[in-house]
């Protein structure tokens, strides 16, 4: 019953490959995000959606893109893997509005090697 | 623009010692204030929030209280335990409904 989930939890890869990290939620919120946590613990935005709209979108590489087959799953695709691009990825979700607060998943340790 | 300013860590407490992380931020508007818990290894959890001035968020024994006139959100424990070592996030949600993160502050509490 774990409200949102992200998988895998550890992904260890070699440059240049594709991957993907699947990001769901079953508290029937109305928008998901992605964030990247940098080895210094520091949060930056990457996306989020709201009703399948794209509603926030940072200046991320596109090499990023993130996919969303409902409301209730958000994923993100990385194509050609670069060394930088290893971090700690997380998927939350919120009900919107300035009130409430955002529930994370916990998290995807990704290694570049 | 909107920010949040937390204090830099990291910070090591003995057990039973009172605790302050301060947090100021900037807005336009009227934001709602968060913390944010990171314990290792885990996701952010939710600590406690606090939706308009004046009010006083608390929750597991940590409290903070909305300053608009300091623009501050400091986050206090009286007695802080082991278990309580994490990384701790200040945010801001405003009424455009994206959140601002701290750079967080990391807490080590040492028995």
């Amino acid at each position: 019953d774990t409200a949102v989930s992200q998988t895998p939890k550890y992904l260890v890869t070699q440059m240049g490959n594709d991957k993907s990290i699947k990001c769901e939620q079953n508290l029937g919120h109305d928008t998901m995000y992605w964030y990247k946590q940098d080895s210094k613990k520091f949060l930056k935005i990457m996306f989020s959606y709201n009703n399948k709209e794209l509603i926030i979108n940072e200046t991320v590489p596109n090499r990023f893109s993130p996919k969303s087959p409902d409301k209730a799953h958000l994923n993100l695709h990385i194509n050609s893997l670069e060394l930088g691009d290893s971090a700690v990825y997380f998927c939350a979700s919120s009900q919107g509005g300035v009130h409430y607060g955002y529930t994370f998943g916990s998290g995807t340790r990704l290694t570049v090697v | 623009g909107n920010s949040v300013t937390q204090m830099e860590g990291p910070v090591t407490l003995s057990e039973e010692a009172f605790l302050t992380i301060n947090c100021t931020y900037t807005a336009t508007g009227y934001p709602s204030l968060f913390w944010y818990v990171q314990y290792p290894g885990e996701g952010l959890q939710l600590l406690l929030k606090a939706t308009k001035a004046d009010d006083k968020g608390s929750n597991k024994g940590f409290e903070a209280t909305y300053r608009k006139e300091t623009t501050s959100f400091h986050l206090e424990k009286g007695s802080v335990q082991v278990s309580d070592s994490a990384v701790y996030f200040c945010a801001l949600s405003d009424t455009g409904n994206q959140f601002y993160f701290g750079t967080g502050t990391s807490l080590t509490v040492i028995p």
